[in-house]
């Protein structure tokens, strides 16, 4: 079974400030892939970005980048100039190629941003 | 543009009763899953369907039973509820494309507490 590690419960950031959230996972398989997903307190799960196992070229989608360090197997978010919106869960996950596709969830980081 | 929609949001039961969540996605997607999500646990796998006709046990599929309706519907029962059942559950759906898998999409969730 996939493990996902989140070390970091907590995180706080202030508004425009870069802040990076860290998560590594435990698998013996070659093709899968990697999620952020945000929980605002609406309880909403929202997918901030994805990353394919097979592409070296990291993610990035607007505001929100990730380093993936494949041999490593870590994958960490980095959100720049951050905004009081994106106060939030942070919840990484793992997802095997075929077996369902289903997800395996980190714990999760409670990041809040401040004024 | 519903999604997935997921019935009720709220419920409280006395341990014991029986209920059934309900789920449904309008995406014409393949798999769908169901998850718990708890204080500190991030979410867990209970139960999930490949395709219409298959279910298949997640991480924690025990005092569970799910039923896929047809392609758009996935049910899960609880028979005899039980305390440790208190959980936020959500439903989600995704399917496979000729660029890979596409990401989850999940419910609103609905609170469950069992007294």
């Amino acid at each position: 079974a996939q493990t996902v590690t989140q070390s970091q419960p907590e995180m706080s950031v202030q508004e425009a400030e870069t802040v990076t959230l860290s998560c590594t996972y435990d698998t013996s398989e070659n093709n899968y892939y990697l999620f952020w997903y945000k929980q605002p307190p609406s309880r909403q799960m929202i997918l901030v970005i994805r990353q394919e196992a097979y592409k070296q070229q990291n993610a990035t989608e607007n505001r929100f980048s990730v380093n993936f360090q494949k041999a490593a197997k870590s994958f960490s978010l980095k959100i720049s100039d951050s905004q009081l919106g994106d106060t939030a869960m942070y919840f990484c996950a793992f997802m095997k190629q075929g077996s369902g596709y289903a997800l395996n969830f980190g714990k999760g980081t409670s990041l809040l941003v401040t004024p | 543009n519903a999604g997935v929609t997921q019935t009720p949001k709220f419920q409280v039961l006395k341990t014991g009763q029986s209920m059934t969540l309900q789920c449904a996605q309008d995406m014409n997607h393949n798999s769908m899953y169901w998850y718990r999500q708890d204080p500190g646990m991030g979410l867990r796998l209970i139960y999930y369907s490949a395709s219409e006709g298959t279910t298949d046990k997640g991480e924690v599929p025990n005092g569970y039973n799910v039923s896929r309706l047809n392609k758009r519907e996935f049910s899960l029962r609880l028979e005899s509820a039980a305390p440790s059942q208190t959980s936020v559950y959500f439903c989600a759906s995704t399917k496979e494309w000729t660029g890979g898998i596409q990401p989850q999409h999940f419910g609103d969730g609905t609170r469950l507490s069992i007294l």
